[in-house]
């Protein structure tokens, strides 16, 4: 099962910032955060991860609260092509091997 | 980002036999991949993980015996699904990484779209 919990969905005005949440309230000490993206019918895009500094790329900033629990995915200026499937995902180490489990992520449709 | 690299994209196959699809890590070594199955509207499903040169770990519910997966190579894993059926036509993804390393990002493939008849 999935260890994050996110909006079903959110909208966003063209060329304001998107704010994604995800909460992770179980997440252990060494595990990271990672977003993806997928637009339909695609495979996801990596966008950013951190374990718990904030983190900025060139697609995405990454805010993570101090107690870990929770996170904010920050899109600066979307754009309509950012529209997509976000998926908050905690990667998890089980007896050696990691997983990658995706839960149900937020559909964000961006207006013009 | 590094580049992995899924074919075919699209198959239609007849209801028994069996479609193999090939997932590549074109530019690292991948270490680990990961599979997955996504039905419409749905999120992705991990079904089985894979280490180069041991055998694949299936998530529970997935048949080992169905879902053949081989990670024989550090570049190249495969997922063979014998004796479709119609219930298993779905979009199949892949994803690669290059260690087992939590501080690691995954690659996915672009998915494969089986659509069994």
């Amino acid at each position: 099962d999935a260890k994050t919990t996110q909006p079903t969905s959110m909208d966003c005005a063209e060329g304001r910032a998107a704010n994604l949440p995800c909460n992770h309230s179980t997440i252990s000490g060494n595990e990271y955060v990672y977003w993806y993206r997928q637009i339909h019918s695609q495979g996801p895009q990596y966008i950013i991860h951190g374990l718990k500094n904030n983190e900025t790329n060139e697609m995405a900033s990454l805010i993570i609260t101090e107690d870990r629990k929770s996170s904010t995915l920050i899109l600066p200026h979307a754009t309509l092509r950012d529209t997509a499937v976000y998926y908050c995902i905690v990667r998890v180490d089980q007896g050696g091997s990691e997983k990658l489990v995706f839960g149900k992520g937020t559909k964000l449709t961006v207006n013009p | 980002g590094a580049v992995v690299s899924q074919h075919p994209s699209r198959v239609i196959c007849k209801s028994g036999t069996s479609v193999k699809i090939e997932c590549r890590s074109l530019d690292f070594q991948a270490t680990t991949m990961f599979w997955y199955r996504q039905f419409p509207k749905q999120s992705l499903m991990l079904m089985a993980t894979s280490n180069e040169g041991s055998k694949a770990t299936y998530e529970q519910g997935v048949e080992k015996d169905k879902f053949l997966i081989n990670h024989a190579s550090l570049t190249l894993s495969t997922l063979t699904v014998t004796s479709a059926h119609p219930e298993d036509s779905s979009f199949y993804i892949c994803s690669a990484t290059n260690r087992r390393d939590l501080n690691t990002e995954a690659f996915f493939g672009q998915g494969t779209r089986l659509t069994v008849v």
